[in-house]
């Protein structure tokens, strides 16, 4: 697609439930980000993928955080039995090749409210 | 590890005036890179500018130029010609080196700029 595009734009759980975010990005690029923004904080970095193959998972914060990406194409990132410190802003960014000079194409995000 | 550090919680210009906003990082590698972030109202992040640890002029993007300071660690983003429309949150990132895990960008706690008429 033209940008990269994450749904559902606004997540709103009871707690204790599981979610499904989910991330598209551009067409044809290889590594895939996911990042956590919480209000008034910059994004802090969760996990990336090259193609299918996670190649870094050290910011998922515990157990319950997990990510995909199957195909090598669209990323799924779940949370498992939800709290509310989950609640933030999810965002997915792509970029043509690993650590570009170019920065990354950001998604507009899903917000998440865990109630 | 890699940290970011943004000073200026919020910031006031004044239209048409420049304005400099602050970044100083903190890494003990030698290849680096440098971005710069807006995120507008609106909540999507627009990059700005890239500056990489070896080039030797400072990058600049049209109004948006970064002085980069690499024995003081600091990568400020100057914005010229400042307009009502760049009223916006302003993130400073860094990525660490290729090798290494490097391709994560760590962020800094942002600037919230204003431009005032």
């Amino acid at each position: 697609g033209a940008g990269v595009s994450q749904s559902p734009r606004y997540k709103v759980t009871k707690r204790g439930q599981d979610v499904a975010l989910r991330c598209d990005p551009i067409s044809g690029h290889v590594s895939l980000y996911w990042y956590r923004q919480a209000l008034g904080q910059g994004p802090e970095f969760l996990t990336y993928f090259n193609y299918e193959a996670q190649q870094d998972k050290s910011g998922l914060p515990n157990d319950r955080f997990s990510a995909e990406r199957p195909e090598g194409s669209i990323s799924t990132l779940t949370i498992q039995r939800t709290e509310q410190r989950d609640s933030a802003m999810y965002r997915c960014a792509s970029s043509l090749v690993g650590g570009t000079n170019y920065g990354y194409t950001f998604g507009s995000g899903t917000r998440l409210t865990v109630v | 590890a890699q940290k970011i550090t943004q000073t200026q919680p919020g910031m006031f210009v004044q239209e048409k005036e420049a304005v400099t906003l602050d970044c100083t990082y903190d890494t003990s590698d030698q290849s680096y890179g440098l971005f710069w972030y807006k995120q507008p109202s609106s909540g999507e992040m627009i990059f700005l500018i890239y500056q990489g640890s070896y080039d030797e002029q400072n990058a600049t993007e049209g109004r948006y130029s970064l002085n980069f300071q690499k024995a003081r660690k600091s990568a400020n983003l100057v914005i010229s010609a400042s307009q009502l429309g760049d009223s916006a949150m302003y993130f400073c990132a860094m990525r660490g080196p290729f090798t290494g895990g490097g391709n994560k960008l760590t962020f800094g706690t942002g600037t919230q700029l204003k431009v005032e008429l």
